[in-house]
């Protein structure tokens, strides 16, 4: 089925450093949606984006749906420790019946 | 109201026994799946059920495991003749509809010995 890839595997920063993480697909996308688990958690949805060059925010993440339809980025201003898990994207699979994950990107956030 | 539900939270089993795995969707999801979660690594799709009917099994990585949800709410994970690389955290997600999105329950965690 279809994948979807992510880049950083690993991302580590000073609290007060902003962070990105990206994700990719060979194929065009429906939607793509937002993820993240705490250490120790389960997968707790953060947001779905729809529309080519979609751009949503939530505090400080902000989230973009590429004009494609084929790469998305989650952008952290200013990480704080609460920011600390791994986020994980995930697409439509290639017969559009569920969503297929990433491998996630694990942020770790130095106080 | 009430989240996901799975139980067992932890499952240890030794090699080659027989586990089920339970999981109590929010009421009214019509929308269920499955992932089997190893460490370090993201969710990886196992089945996806639109009410009673698995609509999609192709994560099923061979035929000792299998699923059922007979009446289009709970759900069993069943895996025959355990082995040790069935050792993950087993996830279930519903969702209100297909490619909605979904809420996870907390896991359970299989150790096969």
């Amino acid at each position: 089925g279809q994948q979807v890839m992510q880049i950083p595997q690993y991302q580590h920063v000073q609290e007060g450093e902003d962070f990105t993480t990206y994700c990719n697909s060979s194929t065009t996308l429906s939607n793509i949606q937002w993820y993240k688990q705490r250490p120790g958690g389960h997968p707790v949805f953060l947001i779905q984006l729809v529309k080519s060059g979609e751009v949503k925010k939530q505090k400080r993440l902000t989230f973009q749906f590429g004009e494609a339809k084929k790469n998305s980025s989650l952008h952290i201003t200013a990480t704080q420790t609460t920011d600390v898990g791994t986020y994980f994207c995930a697409g439509p699979s290639d017969n559009n019946n569920d969503m297929r994950f990433g491998a996630g990107t694990r942020l770790t956030v130095k106080p | 109201g009430a989240g996901v539900s799975q139980t067992p939270s932890n499952k240890v089993t030794e090699k080659g026994k027989y586990v089920e795995l339970r999981c109590d969707p929010i009421s009214g999801h019509t929308a269920l799946y499955w992932y089997r979660q190893s460490l370090g690594q993201g969710p990886e799709f196992l089945i996806y059920f639109q009410g009673t009917g698995a609509a999609d099994d192709s994560g099923l990585p061979n035929d000792r495991f299998f699923a059922v949800r007979p009446e289009g709410s709970v759900s069993t994970l069943k895996i025959q003749r355990t082995e040790r690389g069935d050792s993950a955290v087993y996830l279930c997600a519903s969702s209100p509809q297909q490619l909605d999105t979904q809420y996870f329950g907390p896991g359970t965690r299989l150790t096969v010995l």
